[in-house]
């Protein structure tokens, strides 16, 4: 157990909808990270969040967004969606200290998306 | 831009027989790597890292990497594979920006 907690588990949705996940990173942990699993595509860097504010952006879309909230958990939206944003979606989290660029990510479990 | 490449898709080892997975990055800085695993339906587990030092780091499982700046590699090594190695091996790269960049994986069989 990384510590790292994510729900849902699993998700299935309609083309066109919306979906929220969420993460609750580690204890005292202020970084947060989210990553896109799907076969195709591999593990694809999102974003990152550190202590609230956008740090670090990767391939994600514009119909994606995310925040981090004051109580340091955060939430990944998905909108508009197509069949190619089913994937696993994986929260991280790291820094609990100092510079975070060589800790460690402590990975959660994941949310499978469906779009049907 | 940074990048991580696995060369190897799938490798198939029998148990007991040594192990390398290859990994090579592109970076002009210092690049802080990552080995980390991922067993079916888990996510991802950390098996070692490097940001500095000693090039040869030991990890978790009796796993260990050499960073070779001069190749650009930072290869994962284990002397005698057990079945329950079997899983994803991913190799990442962390820049000072925070940006993290994962290779596409290696998936490792292993024979009894």
């Amino acid at each position: 157990d990384s510590g790292v907690t994510q729900t849902p588990k699993h998700l299935i949705t309609a083309t066109g909808q919306r979906v929220t996940l969420r993460c609750s990173p580690r204890s005292g942990d202020l970084s947060v990270y989210w990553y896109q699993q799907s076969l195709d595509q591999g593990l694809q860097f999102l974003i990152q969040y550190y202590n609230g504010e956008e740090r670090a952006k990767g391939n994600i879309l514009e119909r994606f967004s995310a925040q981090q909230f004051p109580d340091l958990h955060s939430e990944l939206n998905l909108s508009s969606l197509e069949l190619g944003d089913s994937a696993l979606y994986f929260c991280a989290s790291s820094a609990r200290t100092g510079s975070e660029s060589y800790n460690e990510q402590f990975f959660g479990p994941g949310t499978r998306l469906t779009v049907l | 831009a940074q990048s991580v490449t696995q060369p190897d898709i799938h490798i198939t080892v029998s148990e007991g027989a040594s192990l390398e997975l290859r990994c090579n990055y592109s970076y002009g800085a210092t690049p802080y790597l990552f080995w980390y695993v991922q067993s079916p339906g888990q996510g991802l587990q950390l098996l070692l890292k490097y940001f500095s030092g000693d090039t040869l780091v030991q990890g978790i499982k009796g796993f260990e990497a050499e960073f070779k700046r001069s190749q650009s590699s930072f290869n994962l090594r284990k002397p005698s594979v057990h079945w329950s190695d079997a899983a994803e091996y991913f190799c990442a790269l962390n820049t000072n920006a925070g940006k993290s960049t994962f290779g596409d994986g290696t998936t490792l069989t292993v024979k009894p």
